[in-house]
């Protein structure tokens, strides 16, 4: 089974600086694909980030960038010039691509960002 | 388009008592899932649909049951609740696998078992 561990329970941030969010997991499997979701005190899922294991390539969505090793197995989120709206609990999750595994994830236990002036 | 919605938002439940879970999405998705998320933990599966008439368990299915009549509707059941239950439950849905395949959740349930 595959395990996703986030070790960093709280990290903050002045606004406008950068911060990285860890992700680590485990797998045995080839082909998966990796996920950074933003959960606002609101309680909603907001998928912020995706990454295909098979692209080398680091995707980037606007002021969010991953680094993805996949070698290291790990998966971490970048936040440029951040802003008050970043302030979230950020859950890192993994998903296979397997034939048939539909959209079964696995998520890490978070890591809560503050956002501070 | 109201996307995935359940009801309730919030619920008490007494230990022992049942009740149903509902959500419904409205985006003609194939796939629909129901995870728990205990307080300070990530979300867990605990069942899942592929289509209309097919269930599947997740990672923690025990004390749950599911049924799939519709597309639209994927309602959980809590049967005998149990203090251990207390949790925020997410409905979520996603088209067939796809390049672009995006999950959608619901805003939760916040369930309480006293």
């Amino acid at each position: 089974a595959q395990t996703v561990t986030q070790s960093q329970p709280e990290m903050s941030v002045q606004e406008a600086e950068t911060v990285t969010l860890s992700c680590t997991y485990d797998t045995s499997e080839s082909d998966y694909y990796l996920f950074w979701y933003k959960q606002p005190p609101s309680r909603q899922m907001i998928l912020v980030i995706r990454q295909e294991a098979y692209k080398q390539q680091n995707a980037t969505e606007n002021r969010f960038s991953v680094n993805f090793q996949k070698a290291a197995k790990s998966f971490s989120l970048k936040i440029s010039d951040s802003q008050l709206g970043d302030a979230a609990m950020y859950f890192c999750a993994y998903r296979s691509a397997e034939t048939g595994t539909a959209s079964k994830l696995t998520f890490g236990t978070g890591t809560r960002l503050q956002v501070t002036l | 388009n109201a996307g995935v919605t359940q009801t309730p938002k919030f619920r008490i439940l007494k230990i022992g008592q049942s009740m149903t879970l509902q959500c419904t999405q409205d985006m003609n998705h194939n796939y629909m899932y129901w995870y728990r998320q205990d307080p300070g933990m990530g979300l867990k599966l605990i069942y899942y649909s592929v289509g209309a008439g097919i269930t599947d368990k997740g990672e923690v299915p025990n004390g749950y049951n599911v049924s799939r009549s519709t597309t639209e509707d994927f309602p959980l059941r809590l049967e005998l609740a149990a203090p251990s239950q207390t949790s925020v439950y997410f409905c979520a849905s996603s088209y067939y696998r796809s390049n672009n395949e995006k999950l959608f959740f619901g805003s939760g349930t916040q369930l309480s078992v006293l």
